[in-house]
């Protein structure tokens, strides 16, 4: 079975540049996670969309960052314009379902420098 | 809200030694609770879970048991190996909300 599949693996931008991060998930796996790990701290949960619909955004930076899952299989998260501070490393999980056991399969996630 | 403490790292021990990482938690409820662990260069993976109190949770010679009375879940292994150096997760999950992670500790065992 293909675990979940994330791009690029490595980006460094400018602050104020753009930038998009690409998740496939787990064939059949409902719900879609997506997660910042700045160094040295564990992920931190921006968005959870069940499908193509949003579960919980509460804390994701709005003013810069934006996710979608059009089609309730890949997602793609943007940030733009991008801070110094959003260095860290994006990481995309999947579930069969939101209402599962907390158990999600993760991919090995896409690490942003932003200079 | 939900949280969880575990200790920091990083923890170096030679290869063969008892390892043991603490990991407490908040929650309101009665939540599940994990370790994930990541591999160098890999992903973030479960190793192990427990979903009710005193319930052991084991995998890979790793075990930890969930303690309502201590709020604890704490890893532990009697004999690390040089594979086993990674990153480990303490979690817990409570159902109203998404998978809250500890800070995480990091393991070097040297041979």
């Amino acid at each position: 079975e293909a675990g979940v599949a994330q791009s690029p693996r490595y980006k460094i931008i400018e602050k104020r540049q753009s930038v998009a991060f690409w998740c496939n998930p787990i064939s059949g796996h409902a719900t879609l996670y997506w997660y910042q790990q700045i160094l040295g701290q564990g992920p931190k949960l921006l968005i959870q969309f069940q499908n193509n619909g949003v579960v919980d955004d509460s804390q994701l930076p709005k003013d810069r960052f934006s996710a979608e899952r059009l089609k309730g299989v890949d997602s793609t998260l943007k940030i733009q314009p991008a801070k110094l501070e959003d260095s860290a490393v994006y990481l995309c999980a999947s579930s069969f379902w939101q209402g599962n056991t907390g158990e999600l399969f993760f991919g090995e996630g896409s690490r942003l420098t932003v200079l | 809200g939900d949280s969880v403490t575990q200790m920091e790292g990083p923890v170096t021990l030679s290869e063969e030694a008892f390892l043991t990482i603490n990991c407490t938690y908040t929650a309101t409820g009665y939540p599940s609770l994990f370790w994930y662990v990541q591999y160098p260069g890999e992903g973030l993976q479960l190793l192990l879970k427990a979903t009710k109190a005193d319930d052991k949770g084991s995998n890979k010679g790793f075990e930890a048991t969930y303690r309502k009375e201590t709020t604890s879940f704490h890893l532990e292994k009697g004999s690390v190996q040089v594979s086993d150096s990674a990153v480990y997760f303490c979690a817990l999950f409570s159902g109203n909300t998404p998978l809250v992670f500890g800070k995480g500790t990091r393991l070097s065992v040297i041979a």
